[in-house]
Order: structure tokens, then sequence, then C-alpha cells
């Protein structure tokens, strides 16, 4: 099984601050990996797919790159909007594997 | 404006059953493949089962052994999971979510609001 794991578990930030999760696969999953966004009480939203592709509607300060095993997630300036939980996840089509991270939780420095 | 609303969740005894259903609306129900993702009180995301637009292709996690089934009705636009001899580990918000895809490729770009399942005696 393709394992996900993403650090850091945690981080404090402040309003204005470059963020930066990581995301890496047991093996390689060439960019069959998507960012989600959950706030508290809320259902995930998807910010984005494919590794590096911005989902409609999504302010451009997310962005997402690499490829093979080791993902990024960066906010560039993060907003108050922004504290949450953001989890990565494997979209592996054959066979199906949809394993989401274990998540890494943003709030208020 | 699109909307999936689940329904179904409740209190359940270990080894009874219980079928949740998702109701779509606001997009064309049957361009899109479905899925039904699950989060354990506190803790983190999991998928559980998808279905392609025509129920041509249906997954699911290997954690489930077989006792969960999808389906999907197109002419009421809706999904539903049933869930059989349910365990305590089942207790969870499940959600709804809608694939970018025609087929199953786990993308999740839309989500309903959850339906919680107890599993407790």
């Amino acid at each position: 099984d393709i394992q996900m794991t993403q650090s850091p578990s945690s981080l404090s930030a402040s309003v204005g601050d470059r963020v930066t999760i990581t995301c890496r696969a047991s093996q390689s999953i060439s960019s069959y990996l998507n960012w989600y966004q959950q706030k508290p009480g809320k259902a995930p939203k998807l910010l984005i797919y494919a590794a590096s592709s911005l989902q409609t509607g999504v302010p451009s300060r997310f962005s997402g790159s690499g490829s093979g095993t080791d993902f990024t997630l960066t906010i560039s300036s993060l907003q108050p909007e922004d504290f949450a939980t953001y989890y990565c996840q494997l979209s592996y089509r054959t066979p199906r594997v949809f394993t989401f991270g274990p998540g890494t939780k943003v709030d208020i420095k | 404006e699109m909307q999936l609303v689940e329904s179904g969740g409740g209190l359940v005894q270990p080894g009874r059953s219980l079928r949740l259903s998702c109701a779509a609306s606001g997009f064309t129900f049957d361009d899109y493949a479905m899925h039904w993702v699950r989060q354990a009180p506190g803790k983190g995301l999991e998928w559980v089962s998808g279905i392609s637009w025509n129920s041509g292709t249906i997954g699911y996690a290997d954690s489930l052994k077989g006792r969960f089934t999808i389906s999907r009705d197109n002419a009421k636009n809706s999904l539903y999971l049933q869930m059989n001899s349910l365990r305590a580990e089942d207790t969870a918000l499940y959600y709804c979510a809608k694939d970018r895809h025609i087929a199953v490729a786990g993308d999740f770009d839309y989500w309903g609001q959850g339906t919680l399942v107890t599993v407790s005696s």
C-alpha cells in the first residue's frame, strides 16, 4: 500500500506569513496528488488537483508543486480565513487508491 | 447552486445495517462519478467507496472487507451507501462527494455536509 505522510503535523503562523506544507508518498505517484482545506465543523474543500492545478474559485495565494514522491502546498501570504487543517490526498487511478494524508493544522501564532 | 444533502445516519447497534442517501442538485448528476468519504470524530479523512457515472466501475476501501455497497440512481439524482455488519470503528461523519470526472478518479471537488453514523450498543 502507498502511505502518505505530511509535515509538519501542526504549525503556528501569523497573518501575512508564507506557509509551506509538505506531503510525501511512500512510492512514486506521478502527479496524482490533491490538496484540501477543512475548517472546523465544515466539509473539506478542494484547493489543488493534479499536484499543481488550482481549483476554480480558489485564491491564487494557494499553490502546489511536486511530482513523484514529494509535494508541497504553499500559501504565499496567510489570511485569517486560511486557519484550518490541510490534507493531501493520493488520487491514483489504477488501482483505485485515494488515501488521505494525516493532515496539517495551521493555527494562529 | 450545487448541493449534496446526505441523510440516513443515526445511532445503530453493532452488527446492524444502515442505508445512507445523498440527494444531488444543481449539476448534471449522471455526468460525474460520486464517492463516500468518512471522518471519525476528531480524526482524518478516509475514502470509503466510489462509483462511476453509469455504475460500471465501483471501488471500495480495502478496510471495509465487503460490508458496504455503493449504488446510484441517476433518474433520482441520488447516491446510496448500504452498510452492513456495522462495527464501532465505523462511527464517523459520512460525506457524499462529487468527482471532477465521469470515471472514478478520486478528485473530490464538491462535498455535502455529512451525516453522522454512530455504532454503539
